[in-house]
């Protein structure tokens, strides 16, 4: 199994720039969720998703648009791209929200000039 | 909101010294998850503890969670280069959302 798989590995957008954020996985995890990473923040809660079609806000989540169309697939969508999303984005999945180890995949690292 | 700190940022030994992090949580904590990430890595989950008072090991690895279940620590007995890595504890809110610690850095001096 490939587990979470993120694309692209890296990205540099300009300001006002938008993009889209891929993640899928192939585990049938109803939970997935979108972190960003920043140096000394740890990782914040962007946006999450317990099922298809139910999506919802974490502590982070301006800027940033998500939709969960099928289970496998979590796409974030950045809008309109500032230099202050400039960040490693991680995207996790887990069979249910808090009660299992979460699987996160390899990462996103997007810089905004 | 739940807010989840964890103490030291950063923590430097020697080769074959422990390590321990520490954990805490404004809120009780119904489960608390521990994650390692290595260097330019994606967090690895290791281990979740549910119950009040509970002590798990792995290896050299020991976890434990508090009675109160507010907080959690991680202590690494005679550390190794393997170790090197950023060590973070996580738990979930009332809802559905899972709050990451900040981290402790680990860096292992040969």
């Amino acid at each position: 199994n490939a587990g979470v798989t993120q694309t692209p590995k890296f990205q540099v957008l300009k300001t006002g720039q938008s993009m889209t954020l891929q993640c899928a996985q192939d585990m049938n995890h109803e939970y997935m969720s979108w972190y960003r990473q920043d140096p000394g923040m740890g990782l914040r809660l962007i946006h999450y998703s317990v099922g298809a079609g139910i999506t919802d806000q974490g502590e982070v989540p301006n800027g940033y648009n998500v939709s969960r169309s099928t289970t496998e697939d979590f796409p974030l969508r950045l809008l309109s791209a500032a230099p202050s999303q400039t960040s490693v984005y991680f995207c996790a999945s887990s069979y249910s929200a808090g009660r299992y180890g979460y699987t996160f995949g390899s990462g996103t690292r997007l810089t905004v000039v | 909101g739940q807010q989840v700190m964890q103490i030291p940022q950063y923590q430097h030994v020697q080769e074959g010294e422990d390590f321990t992090t520490y954990c805490n949580s404004s809120t009780t904590l119904s489960n608390i998850q521990w994650y390692k990430q290595r260097p330019g890595g994606h967090p690895v989950f290791l281990i979740q503890l549910v119950k009040s008072g509970e002590v798990k090991k792995q290896k050299r690895l020991t976890f434990q969670f508090g009675e109160a279940k507010k907080n959690s620590s991680l202590h690494i007995t005679a550390t190794q280069t393997t170790d090197v890595g950023t060590y973070f504890c996580a738990g979930p809110n009332t809802g559905n959302q899972f709050y990451f610690g900040t981290g402790t850095s680990l860096t292992v001096i040969p």
